[in-house]
């Protein structure tokens, strides 16, 4: 068990509303990374937390923000949800370090309807 | 930018048969290369990482990969297939960077057949 744990495991959504995810990361990892996964393609990196301070994004527009908490829990907030904001949304724990082992959580998977 | 490109979103063998998954990197300067697996409904799971040590990295499950500098490639092995190792996998590339943990990016992935 990776001990990542993510809620809500499933969500529907309409388009235009706003939609938080909750990730807990690892005991002891101090970052966390968000990721979006599109049905049939590979997990797109949106953005990572490192010590509650954002710590590089991926190309995603601002309104995909995040937060980080003194716990090294983590939110991601979509608002004006998109029919193609639909995907399973991963996160993934670590410590520093480019070669440290990020750990996964099962993802949430967002349907906008 | 760094990228892996994964050929063939699908490859099937036979059970007990040699199991080879391609990936190539593009990247200036030799990154840290990851193989992942994901299993139907969950999220990934490191198989095995090279992180400028050893060429030749093992990891859970009898996989293996080798990274070749000259060829840009790190392809993933196993000399025996098993029904269990039906799932879909994915290369990953990290940039050397200090600060923060890796932020990985993705091949498309590889779905893998195992048949009786």
């Amino acid at each position: 068990e990776t001990g990542v744990t993510q809620s809500p495991t499933h969500l529907i959504k309409t388009r235009g509303q706003q939609v938080t995810l909750r990730c807990s990361s690892q005991s002891g990892h101090n970052t966390v990374s968000w990721y979006q996964q599109a049905l049939g393609q590979g997990p797109q990196f949106i953005f990572q937390y490192y010590r509650e301070e954002e710590n590089g994004r991926g190309n995603f527009p601002p309104r995909f923000s995040g937060l980080q908490f003194p716990n090294y829990s983590s939110e991601l907030n979509v608002n004006a949800l998109e029919l193609d904001d639909s995907a399973l949304y991963l996160c993934a724990s670590s410590l520093s370090g480019g070669d440290t082992e990020a750990f996964f959580g099962q993802g949430t998977r967002l349907t906008v309807v | 930018a760094q990228s892996v490109t994964q050929l063939g979103s699908h490859v099937s063998v036979s059970e007990g048969a040699l199991v080879l998954l391609r990936c190539n990197y593009s990247s200036s300067v030799p990154p840290y290369l990851f193989w992942y697996v994901q299993y139907p409904n969950q999220g990934l799971q490191l198989l095995l990482k090279y992180t400028s040590a050893a060429t030749l990295v093992k990891g859970i499950n009898g996989f293996e990969a080798e990274f070749k500098k000259s060829e840009t490639s790190f392809h993933l092995t196993k000399p025996s297939a098993h029904m269990s190792d039906a799932a879909e996998y994915f290369c990953a590339v990290t940039p050397l960077r200090a600060g923060g943990g890796n932020k990985l990016t993705f091949g498309t992935g590889t779905q893998l057949k195992v048949e009786l």
